[in-house]
């Protein structure tokens, strides 16, 4: 089975910095789909940025991007010029593109404080 | 498009109480999940449907448990007893299978508080 973990429950970033948050996942398969998802005090889950696993180039969103590192299983998560309103939760998911299914496996969350 | 509407945002219920959530996804969408997060447990997939039909329910902690999909644009899960472990927020999400996207959108989810 698919497990995705995150091993800083909790991260801070003074802003204007760059954090880099990270994310390590396990899996047999060889296409997947990997996701970062933000949850600010709204509770609503907002998508961040998405990767194919297919693709070597990393995959980038205005001031987010990720470093994709497939051999080690590694997704992790780059947030430069921090802003206030980078302070949420952010979950690293996985989603497996050799099955017909939608099951997204969430890993426990990195919450994330801005210092001004 | 409105997003993901889930009601209501807050519910508040004694112990033995019939809970019902509801959520609307997006106009379109073919597939529907149903979360559950806890400090405890993370964020753990219920159960979800794909054009109306469940297809995998077995995170549907147990009887107590029930979800519904009667047509395209509406879902309700069920908690009938509620009890006070059952107290989490609750999220709806949604997502269509074009070809490579299949982003899931998440509602802004039901608060449960079972006394």
């Amino acid at each position: 089975a698919q497990t995705v973990t995150q091993s800083q429950p909790e991260m801070s970033v003074q802003e204007a910095e760059t954090v880099t948050l990270s994310c390590t996942y396990d899996t047999s398969e060889s296409d997947y789909y990997l996701f970062w998802y933000k949850q600010p005090p709204s509770r609503q889950m907002i998508l961040v940025i998405r990767q194919e696993a297919y693709k070597q180039q990393n995959a980038t969103e205005n001031r987010f991007s990720v470093n994709f590192q497939k051999a080690a299983k590694s997704f992790s998560l780059k947030i430069s010029d921090s802003q206030l309103g980078d302070a949420a939760m952010y979950f690293c998911a996985y989603r497996s593109a050799q099955t017909s299914y939608d099951k997204v496996i969430f890993g426990p969350g990195t919450s994330l404080s801005v210092i001004p | 498009d409105a997003g993901v509407i889930q009601s209501p945002r807050h519910e508040v219920t004694e112990m033995g109480q019939e809970v019902t959530l509801r959520c609307k996804p997006i106009s379109g969408h073919d597939y529907l999940f149903w979360y559950r997060q806890t400090m405890m447990r993370g964020l753990e997939l219920l159960i979800y449907f794909n054009n109306n039909v469940p297809i995998d329910d077995s995170g549907m902690p147990e009887d107590r448990f029930s979800a519904k999909m009667p047509n395209a644009s509406f879902s309700t899960l069920k908690i009938q007893p509620s009890e006070p472990r059952d107290s989490a927020v609750y999220f709806c999400a949604s997502s269509y299978r074009e070809l490579a996207k299949n982003i899931q959108y998440f509602g802004a989810g039901t608060r449960l508080s079972v006394l």
